[in-house]
């Protein structure tokens, strides 16, 4: 069975320090993986995705993530956070050609001044 | 390109009505869609996936009769609750699929604020 662990609940730093926000799956087939981000009473939006081509996958608003096949992990960073960046984000597990996703638990991003 | 929309985005009703929901692919053809909800800083849970032109597939736990699914064409997807209550209230969000092997992601639609009073 697939599934995602995001092992932090809740993540608190400092704005203009580096986010870590970890993610791990567990996946009996090659899987897509993605990170999604939900402001407070928003939809979901597309972080980044990867597919398959490089480890590194390069998002928007200066997020990435690499995917470690041996670590079966796809933690998301940034350099240096911003007050916008406090939110809910949302790691996911895509097989089937995205017929089946399975989302993480969540962690929610704090960003103090 | 790959836009999903649903309306309304809120809604306010009272307990015993139905209410229902349209999710539509703006750009594109989705052979699937999928309903979510979402309760107050939870994750996604899925709650069915339909196919256009057939029944849809509930999660277990999820009751067909009250979450009715219609997927008439390969643009529209509806998810009406019937005699809702305060309990069903919730954030519903619907996503849609492009068939293929070449596509492996679930587009998102922005969601629908449901209140029952």
């Amino acid at each position: 069975a697939q599934s995602v662990t995001q092992l932090d609940s809740h993540v608190s730093v400092s704005e203009g320090t580096p986010v870590l926000l970890r993610c791990n799956y567990s996946s009996s087939y090659s899987p897509s993986l993605f990170w999604y981000v939900q402001h407070p009473n928003k939809g979901l939006q597309l972080l980044l995705k990867y597919t398959s081509a490089a480890t590194l996958v390069k998002g928007i608003n200066g997020f990435e993530a690499e995917f470690k096949k041996s670590e079966t992990s796809f933690h998301l960073t940034k350099p240096s956070a911003h007050m916008s960046d406090a939110a809910e984000y949302f790691c996911v597990v895509s097989y089937n050609y995205g017929q089946n996703f399975v989302f993480g638990p969540g962690t929610r991003l704090s960003v103090l001044p | 390109g790959a836009v999903v929309s649903q309306h309304p985005s809120w809604v306010i009703c009272k307990s015993g009505t139905s209410v229902k929901i349209e999710c539509r692919s703006l750009d594109f053809q989705a052979t699937t869609m999928f309903w979510y909800r979402q309760f107050p800083k939870q994750s996604l849970m899925l709650m069915a996936t339909s196919n256009e032109g057939s029944k849809a597939t509930y999660e277990q736990g999820v009751e067909k009769d009250k979450f009715l699914i219609n997927h008439a064409s390969l643009t529209l997807s509806t998810l009406t609750v019937t005699s809702a209550h305060p309990e069903d209230s919730s954030f519903y969000i619907c996503s849609a699929r492009v068939g293929g092997s070449a596509y492996n992601e679930q587009f998102f639609g922005p969601g629908t604020r449901l209140t029952v009073l």
